[in-house]
């Protein structure tokens, strides 16, 4: 068990919508980090929010937001949904937000149909 | 533009031989390398690191070499176990400023036969 929380595990929703995918980080993690893995591909880098604040931003699409709570907890959002947005989507945290593994969770499926 | 790449998909060794996953990087601004294995249906796990600084990293049964002339790295696992059978990840970051993200190749899949 790697301490990061993510919900829901699965997501089955339609084109066009939107939603919101949840991460508790490790206790005492400040940095937070979301990643998206499609079919047969590595994982993707999304977005890293440090105590708060936005620190680095991967191949983010505009339809898709992110925040990081003062209780630390981080929110990915995901709206005009598409076909080609299945995937599956980890969040992982590390105490620091320079060098330091990654933990991540066991990441939320969402399909879009 | 792929970063990390790890160019054999999968790879099947015997319990009780060496495994070798191999891993190559273009960006001469990564400094920090990982590796992380995955089982379905679980997020990846962290097993070992190397800086730059070092050319050899060895935990247990787990050692990463790191080549940076050849912008190579490569994890062996000795003695290979059925547990071992698993996706295995190579990542490697650079720090920017105070921010860093890790780069993931996009998996070999190691099958360990008895």
């Amino acid at each position: 068990d790697s301490g990061v929380t993510q919900t829901p595990k699965h997501l089955i929703t339609a084109t066009g919508q939107r939603v919101t995918l949840r991460c508790s980080p490790r206790s005492g993690d400040l940095s937070v980090y979301w990643y998206q893995q499609s079919l047969d591909q590595g994982l993707q880098f999304l977005i890293q929010y440090y105590n708060g604040e936005e620190r680095a931003k991967g191949n983010i699409l505009e339809r898709f937001s992110a925040q990081q709570f003062p209780d630390l907890h981080s929110e990915l959002n995901l709206s005009s949904l598409e076909l080609g947005d299945s995937a599956l989507y980890f969040c992982a945290s590390s105490s620091t937000a320079g060098y330091s593994p990654l933990h991540f969770g066991n990441g939320t499926r969402l399909t879009v149909t | 533009d792929q970063q990390v790449k790890q160019n054999s998909p999968s790879l099947s060794v015997q319990e009780g031989r060496i495994s070798i996953l191999n891993c190559d990087y273009t960006n001469s601004m990564f400094d920090y390398f990982l590796w992380y294995k995955k089982y379905p249906a679980e997020g990846p796990t962290f097993l070992i690191s190397i800086s730059s600084i070092k050319d050899k990293n060895e935990d247990g049964r787990f050692t990463v070499f790191l080549n940076k002339s050849a912008k190579h790295l490569s994890l062996h696992i000795v003695p290979s176990q059925p547990g071992d059978s698993a996706v295995y990840f190579c990542a490697a970051s650079s720090l920017t400023g105070t921010a860093s993200k890790l780069t993931f190749g996009t998996g070999t899949r190691l099958q360990v036969t008895l």
